[in-house]
């Protein structure tokens, strides 16, 4: 089974900061790969597919890269919006596999 | 628009079992793989189940092999989850997912959720 481990767990940031947050995969995925928003008591929105695609009608600051073990989600400059929990998810084989979240709050 | 609506979450006891259903609207249902993903309170995301867009191929997460199972209804672009030997770690808002295949070599990937159905494993 291949394991995402994501980093950092949280942060806290300011509006306007540029944040990063990274998955890496224990084996090589190609770029099967997607980021997800969560916010409280909602379910997930995706951001970000095929590792660096951006969703239809999610904002550009948010962008994705990656390849193989390593992916990064960053986000340019961060809104009041943007404060949300992030997870990855691998879809290179089965059993699917999310990182463990990454919780972004307000500094 | 797609939209994904669950329902049959409960409090039930440790051993019971429940079902939980998902109708499915705004796209051509058959067309495409179907995932179940919980999240237990304050936890993150766990994938838990998928089924092919005919119903032939089925996948699960260990800790729910043998005791759960997909399936779906094309006729009635209705998925489902019987979950039979709950146990107190079931407990999770389990999510109804649709799925899209972004290339042929490549197994597909959540594109929508539900909002999701609370199930409570408790005495």
């Amino acid at each position: 089974d291949i394991q995402m481990t994501q980093s950092p767990s949280s942060l806290s940031a300011s509006v306007g900061d540029r944040v990063t947050i990274t998955c890496r995969a224990s084996q090589g995925i190609r770029n099967d790969l997607g980021w997800y928003q969560q916010k409280p008591g909602k379910a997930p929105k995706r951001l970000i597919y095929a590792a660096s695609t951006l969703q239809s009608g999610v904002p550009s600051r948010f962008s994705g890269s990656g390849s193989g073990t390593e992916f990064t989600l960053t986000i340019s400059s961060l809104q009041p919006e943007d404060f949300a929990t992030y997870y990855c998810l691998q879809h290179n084989s089965y059993p699917l596999e999310f990182g463990q979240g990454t919780k972004v709050e307000i500094k | 628009e797609v939209q994904l609506l669950e329902s049959g979450g409960d409090l039930v006891q440790p051993g019971g079992s429940l079902r939980l259903s998902c109708a499915a609207s705004g796209f051509t249902f058959s067309s495409y793989a179907m995932s179940w993903v919980r999240q237990a309170p304050g936890k993150g995301l766990e994938w838990v189940s998928a089924i092919s867009g005919g119903g032939g191929t089925t996948h699960y997460a260990d800790s729910v092999k043998g005791r759960f199972t997909i399936s779906r209804d094309n006729s009635k672009n209705t998925l489902s989850l019987q979950m039979n030997s709950l146990r107190a770690e079931d407990t999770a808002v389990y999510y109804c997912a649709k799925m899209e295949r972004l290339s042929g070599n490549s197994n597909s990937i959540v594109d929508y959720w539900g909002q999701g159905t609370l199930v409570t494993v408790s005495s």
